[in-house]
């Protein structure tokens, strides 16, 4: 079964622009979730979706925002980008919880770099 | 507020001792606890787990043991390997299969021929 992927694995943008991040989850997994890796704060909890509804959010401005699609593929986006937001963003796939063993499995995540 | 803490950034193990990694928590409400395992360049790998009715938990070469009372756990690698060297993460959730898991700082571990 193939893992979780995402798109693209760098990107440079500058102060200002928009970026669009991607993710496909593994197949058959409906609920995708973003996290946010700097050295700083470590790996935070961006948002969560399920069935393409945000079922939970994290501490974060209006600027980050997702969605997921009918396929269960997920996008985030981040508007008026800051230096800040340099990180490495990673997204996690889960099936649903059915008793017991359950874990979310991360992509390798996209370097994001603003200057 | 740091909910979970890993408190030692990094630790140096010889080849084929163990190596304990600690992690502590704050938030009573957790109940499942995760261990991860991150690559430079990869996304975190998941370990182990555990849920808050047991003390212990062990798969293969990783044990994982909680201490509720202490909101303390530990990941215990015996024997290490050079392939361990890794930053290992872990994570807590309220209940198990909930999706925002909090993560502590991690702790870089080295494997030392």
């Amino acid at each position: 079964k193939a893992g979780v992927t995402q798109t693209p694995r760098y990107l440079i943008k500058t102060r200002g622009q928009q970026v669009t991040l991607s993710c496909s989850p593994i197949s058959g997994h409906r609920s995708v979730s973003w996290y946010q890796q700097t050295p700083g704060q470590g790996l935070q909890f961006l948002f969560e979706y399920f069935s393409e509804t945000q079922r939970n959010k994290g501490n974060f401005p209006g600027r980050f925002s997702g969605r997921q699609f009918s396929n269960s593929r997920s996008e985030m986006n981040v508007s008026t980008l800051e230096l800040g937001d340099s990180a490495l963003y990673l997204c996690a796939s889960s099936f649903t919880y059915k008793g017991q063993g359950w874990t979310q499995y991360f992509g390798p995540g996209t370097r994001l770099l603003v200057l | 507020d740091q909910q979970v803490k890993q408190n030692s950034p990094s630790l140096s193990v010889q080849e084929g001792r163990i190596s304990i990694l600690n992690c502590d928590y704050t938030n009573s409400m957790f109940d499942y606890f995760l261990w991860y395992k991150k690559y430079p360049a990869e996304g975190p790998t998941f370990l182990i787990s555990i849920s808050s009715i047991k003390d212990k938990n062990e798969d293969g070469r990783f044990t994982v043991f909680l201490n509720k009372s202490a909101k303390h756990l530990s990941l215990h690698i015996v024997p290490s390997q050079p392939g361990d060297s890794a930053v290992y993460f872990c994570a807590a959730s309220p209940i198990e299969g909930a999706q925002k898991l909090v993560f502590g700082q991690g702790t870089r571990l080295t494997i030392n021929p």
